[in-house]
């Protein structure tokens, strides 16, 4: 089956930095993957997604790299912002959610 | 906003009680799913529809849960004889995948609370 997971609970970031956020995945036949930001008493929102025949996707501000060889997958976040604060979810294509990075942006 | 709707937002019972919550997908989705999400943990899938057909059910979903979606617009969760253990957020999530992959559009729970 289908597992993800992601490294770090939480991770404490000055505003202006860039953030990484870094996840794996167990299912060598995934083919798809989404992030997602979920804040304060809101549903999670959809980030970026790529697919497994990519190594890398850019959108607004982030950014999301796929490693196959080692099953990895990471979400880098541009210039963080205050607004950037919120727990963050990778998920496959059965759309099984890893456990979540929670992200404090410090001013 | 999503687009997807939930209500209750917020709903207090007591142990043994009964209680439903119903969920309005993006009108066009012909997917709704609902998964279950408790304090620091990521949402854990409990079934999907497509269209009004449930094509799928956790092994987290007891016999005490139902949902329906009779008509393949809203939907409705329900929970008989809840217990404490079945405090939760309850998210609901719409999609219309196309190709590999599907982006769900969730909206902003139902929170219970079992006393």
């Amino acid at each position: 089956g289908e597992s993800v997971g992601l490294h770090l609970p939480t991770l404490s970031v000055q505003e202006g930095d860039n953030s990484i956020i870094n996840c794996a995945y167990s299912n060598s036949a995934s083919d798809y993957f989404i992030w997602y930001k979920q804040e304060s008493g809101k549903g999670p929102q959809f980030i970026i997604d790529i697919r497994s025949n990519m190594d890398k996707r850019q959108g607004q501000r982030v950014t999301v790299l796929l490693n196959k060889t080692v099953k990895h997958l990471s979400l880098q976040i541009a210039a963080t912002q205050p607004g950037d604060s919120a727990v963050y979810f990778c998920a496959g294509l059965k759309l099984t959610f890893g456990g979540g990075t929670r992200v404090l942006v410090k001013p | 906003d999503t687009g997807v709707s939930q209500d209750p937002r917020h709903k207090i019972t007591k142990r043994g009680q009964n209680v439903t919550f119903r969920c309005d997908p993006i009108s066009e989705h012909n997917r709704l799913y609902w998964y279950r999400q408790t304090l620091g943990q990521g949402p854990e899938f409990l079934t999907y529809f497509q269209n009004e057909a449930q094509l799928e059910k956790s092994r987290l979903l007891s016999d005490r849960f139902s949902a329906e979606r009779p008509k393949g617009s809203f939907s409705t969760l329900e929970i008989q004889r809840t217990e404490q253990g079945d405090s939760a957020m309850y998210l609901c999530a719409s999609s219309s995948p196309l190709g590999i992959g599907e982006k769900l559009f969730f909206g902003s729970g139902t929170q219970l609370s079992v006393l």
